[in-house]
């Protein structure tokens, strides 16, 4: 079936610094991919959706500046977590849709990240 | 937040059906009952969809009521493997670029154990 990919699986990085999370769907064009982030013992909570050759959509309270989303093929996403903070410390995880509405959303492995 | 009402756990005894609960009342002709499950730190792994229909596959069968104000996910032989926490979820649509697009917003969904 249709895969997610995402790299890297987990990463660690400094205070301060920007680290770049790839989401890539395999065998399918995806117009659309969906970027999410789920806290320990918590649900995953979506951040923003992104468009394939457009500015991304944020969810309310999810800031752009913060958080920068590129999706410049119909295969790639990228979500750069800029100057980074202990708080942003997360698993983030990205979805993609094959297909059109009603059709399937597949999510990729998620990636672990650590701010020291 | 989310549009369904899923209880927060479950048991099943390995081998055993099991069957989970889901209620969707405010569900809209057009929209769609999507279930998802994690296991634990991974990304939500795709079961199964659909709009009025009972549908099956090789992981489970969906069971919508007529009114579509409910559903069940059945897990016809569960096996220690299927622990996991359970999502059930009614994408959310709007207008994007023109396009419709779901938006899948995550509750707390269901954890289910499975015993051996």
């Amino acid at each position: 079936g249709a895969v997610v990919s995402q790299h890297p699986s987990w990463v660690i990085c400094k205070s301060g610094t920007s680290v770049k999370i790839e989401c890539r769907s395999l065998d399918f064009q995806a117009t659309t991919m969906f970027w999410y982030r789920q806290f320990p013992k918590q649900s995953l909570m979506l951040m923003a959706t992104s468009n394939e050759g457009s500015k991304a959509t944020y969810e309310q309270g999810v800031e752009k500046d913060k958080f920068l989303i590129n999706h410049a093929s119909l295969t790639l996403s990228t979500l750069t977590v800029t100057s980074a903070h202990p708080e942003d410390s997360s698993f983030y995880i990205c979805s993609a849709r094959f297909g059109g509405l009603g059709n399937t959303i597949y999510f990729g492995e998620g990636s672990w990240l650590t701010v020291v | 937040d989310a549009k369904t009402t899923q209880p927060t756990s479950m048991d099943c005894a390995e081998g055993r059906a099991a069957n989970l609960p889901c209620n969707h009342s405010t569900i809209s002709g057009n929209e769609y009952v999507y279930w998802y499950r994690q296991i634990h730190s991974q990304g939500p792994q795709y079961i199964i969809h659909g709009l009025k229909n009972n549908e099956t596959n090789e992981m489970a069968s969906l069971i919508i009521t007529e009114d579509r104000k409910s559903s069940t996910l059945i897990l016809p032989h569960a096996t220690l493997r299927d622990t996991a926490v359970y999502y059930c979820i009614v994408p959310r649509l709007g207008l994007d670029r023109g396009s419709t697009l779901g938006r899948l917003y995550f509750g707390r969904g269901t954890q289910l154990t499975v015993w051996p």
